[in-house]
């Protein structure tokens, strides 16, 4: 069935730091990729996605390549901030028999990161 | 504020109890949904409403009872819980097709005691 794999936490990082998120999908078809973030006592928001291979998602500093050949939407930024500090979470779209999908997601586990001043 | 309302924000409950999480958007969406967040544990999608009709019960245990009276309105009634029942509840909305972005609530912690 879909599945998504992300990289065990807690991340721990001084600020200004390089951060990477792995995230694996299973290769079914050509699903929509996602990363997802939760601020403390927050809901989940939208961080960025990529529709299709090599498409490149980016928004505040971060930045995931849709990798067809390695089933991988790595999450990096090149200088993390102390309100970076939240979960990630990797989704991939549903895979669908047919019709619509709605927004059936397939999620990660999720990535505890923390940044240090 | 994302624009989904939760309530309440904490609820604690005794395994006899009922008791119902209420969600609310305005933000024109079609498509609603309760997803499960567990500690250490992926997102578990509980249920989908579209257009107000329910189009996906992922083998939920009857003790999870959603309503969906109108496309701005999702509630999960709870009952007979067990103390595994704790966790996250989660409401999200989208719209039924395209580029499946949800819009996240706050949450509802639940305790079961």
């Amino acid at each position: 069935g879909d599945s998504v794999t992300q990289m065990e936490g807690p991340v721990t990082l001084s600020e200004e730091a390089f951060l990477t998120i792995n995230c694996t999908y299973t290769a079914t078809g050509y699903p929509s990729l996602f990363w997802y973030v939760q601020y403390p006592g927050e809901g989940l928001q939208l961080l960025l996605k990529a529709t299709k291979a090599d498409d490149k998602g980016s928004n505040k500093g971060f930045e995931a390549t849709y990798r067809k050949e390695t089933t991988s939407f790595h999450l990096e930024k090149g200088s993390v901030q102390v309100s970076d500090s939240a979960v990630y979470f990797c989704a991939r779209k549903w895979r669908s028999a047919g019709g619509t999908s709605y927004g059936k997601l397939t999620f990660g586990q999720g990535t505890i990161l923390t940044v240090h001043p | 504020e994302t624009g989904v309302t939760q309530t309440p924000r904490h609820l604690v409950m005794g395994m006899t109890n009922k008791k119902s999480l209420k969600c609310e958007q305005h933000l024109g969406h079609n498509a609603m949904y309760w997803y499960k967040q567990s500690a250490k544990k992926p997102l578990e999608l509980m249920f989908v409403y579209s257009l107000e009709e329910r189009v996906e019960n992922n083998s939920v245990p009857s003790r999870f009872s959603p309503e969906c009276p109108n496309s701005s309105h999702l509630f999960l009634h709870l009952h007979t819980l067990q103390p595994e029942d704790s966790a996250l509840y989660l409401c999200a909305s989208s719209q039924p097709s395209g580029a499946n972005v949800l819009t996240f609530g706050a949450g509802s912690r639940l305790t079961v005691l």
